[in-house]
């Protein structure tokens, strides 16, 4: 039963152009939310997160975006650049729960970003 | 630099034998966690420790067991008995009361030959 869902497992943008990458939850007790980035044979690292209280965080390039009532968060990266071409998870967590605070993540989506 | 290392980066196993990931953290976090991904699959979470000489099975514990005797450290034994060891294995930490993520290592391939 998955938790964390991102429906694409890959993506492939021109430069210069917006890269949209989605993500679905289940879980409504969740309320922290978080992207890494992570390159082959390398281990992921923290991009962007938000809070439930929130619905958009920005950070240079990167925004990401939590609709609530549809259990849905999304990574906007304007302007696309080959550098972010590398596999995207979406993170969640809840500090109540049988979870503990662990963070549940997604499969990923695989975004190519083309010269 | 606080950070938090895996060693080896790659590791050849033969079958049937058990093997150790090593994984050492310097940034003073109470919580440690191993993770496996496969293509395709994400980050599943093995085993995870949120105090010293306390850890707690993930979502795919069988086949593996850890020890969390030192803050710093919490290595990861692949036993014979895990069917499908070949995988890409992450070590993570984070501070307890989780708000900032985690921090990962760089990871350990483990191929069986």
């Amino acid at each position: 039963d998955q938790q964390v869902k991102q429906n694409s497992p890959s993506l492939s943008v021109q430069e210069g152009r917006i890269s949209i990458l989605n993500c679905d939850y289940t879980n409504s007790m969740f309320d922290y939310f978080l992207w890494y980035k992570k390159y082959p044979a390398e281990g992921p690292t923290f991009l962007i997160s938000i809070s439930s209280i929130k619905d958009k965080n920005e950070d240079g390039r990167f925004t990401v975006f939590l609709n609530k009532s549809a259990k849905h968060l999304s990574l906007h990266i304007v302007p696309s650049q080959p550098g972010d071409s590398a596999v995207y998870f979406c993170a969640a967590s809840s500090n109540y729960g049988g979870s503990q605070g662990n963070l549940i993540f997604g499969k990923g989506t695989k975004l190519s970003v083309k010269p | 630099d606080g950070g938090i290392t895996q060693s080896p980066k790659y590791l050849f196993r033969k079958e049937g034998q058990n093997v150790t990931l090593s994984c050492e953290q310097n940034l003073n976090h109470d919580a440690m966690y191993w993770y496996r991904q496969d293509p395709g699959q994400g980050l599943r979470l093995i085993y995870y420790s949120q105090i010293v000489n306390d850890f707690q099975k993930g979502d795919i514990a069988e086949g593996y067991s850890v020890s969390r005797e030192k803050k710093e450290s919490f290595p990861l034994t692949v036993t014979s008995a895990q069917k499908n060891p070949t995988a890409f294995y992450l070590c993570a930490s984070s501070r307890t009361g989780l708000t900032h993520g985690y921090t990962f290592g760089s990871g350990t391939r483990l191929t069986v030959v």
